[in-house]
């Protein structure tokens, strides 16, 4: 079956950096993304990876390595609206159409 | 320009009754979302729909769920004879057709069977 792991909460303070990592196992691959989600509110966009690499974008960058099923979302430079849960999903299957979110990270920053 | 907007924001219904969700997706995107999140739970992908191609159902979790695009606009989701395990947040998300990775989310149903 499909199946996304990440850690279901996380802390941290103001001005630190944090890696939230994210582990799949589906069949086939055709992109990760990760999605930002205040609470009571929808997911937002935040990264699209489909090579292997490092994908910046100001304080959040993303990270995937295809061959170990295995990419990271680093925030730097963490501020009190970092506080959110943080969604992992995969995009697989022969079309590509097919979607499979983690159940999130929730992430608490503290001052 | 305008967002993704979902109607109705809630909706509670008895068990066994019909209901239908509507999505209105950004103008110009084609491809179009539904997902499901259940209270602690992960967004659960329902189905997909891109221009005029045949939709992806594979998420869809029973019969009496079923999804239809008009005119390559308006979705709406109906679910039939509800159960309460039926209870959750619908998501619609919709996306340029070149931009895969990029959905842009509505607010959602929030949908309570009782």
């Amino acid at each position: 079956g499909q199946n996304i792991d990440q850690p279901t909460e996380m802390t941290a303070t103001e001005g630190a950096i944090v890696q939230i990592n994210c582990t799949y196992q589906t069949s086939g691959f055709n992109g990760l993304f990760w999605y930002q989600q205040h609470a009571g509110e929808a997911p937002t966009f935040l990264s699209y990876n489909v090579l292997d690499g490092l994908e910046e974008k100001g304080r959040f960058s993303s990270f995937l390595s295809r061959s170990k099923g295995y990419s990271y979302l680093l925030l730097k430079e963490l501020q009190m609206k970092d506080s959110a849960s943080y969604l992992c999903a995969v995009s697989y299957g022969q079309a590509g159409t097919a979607l499979i979110f983690g159940k999130g990270t929730t992430l608490s920053v503290s001052s | 320009g305008a967002g993704v907007s979902q109607s109705p924001s809630n909706k509670v219904t008895e068990k066994g009754k019909d209901v239908e969700l509507r999505c209105d997706p950004i103008s110009g995107h084609t491809a179009l979302y539904w997902y499901r999140q259940s209270l602690g739970q992960g967004l659960e992908f329902l189905i997909y729909f891109q221009g005029n191609s045949a939709p992806d159902k594979s998420g869809l979790p029973s019969d009496r769920f079923s999804a239809e695009r008009t005119g390559g606009s308006v979705s709406t989701l109906t679910i039939q004879r509800t159960q309460q395990e039926d209870s959750a947040v619908y998501l619609c998300a919709s996306r340029l057709r070149d931009r895969a990775g990029e959905q842009y989310f509505g607010p959602g149903t929030r949908l309570t069977v009782t």
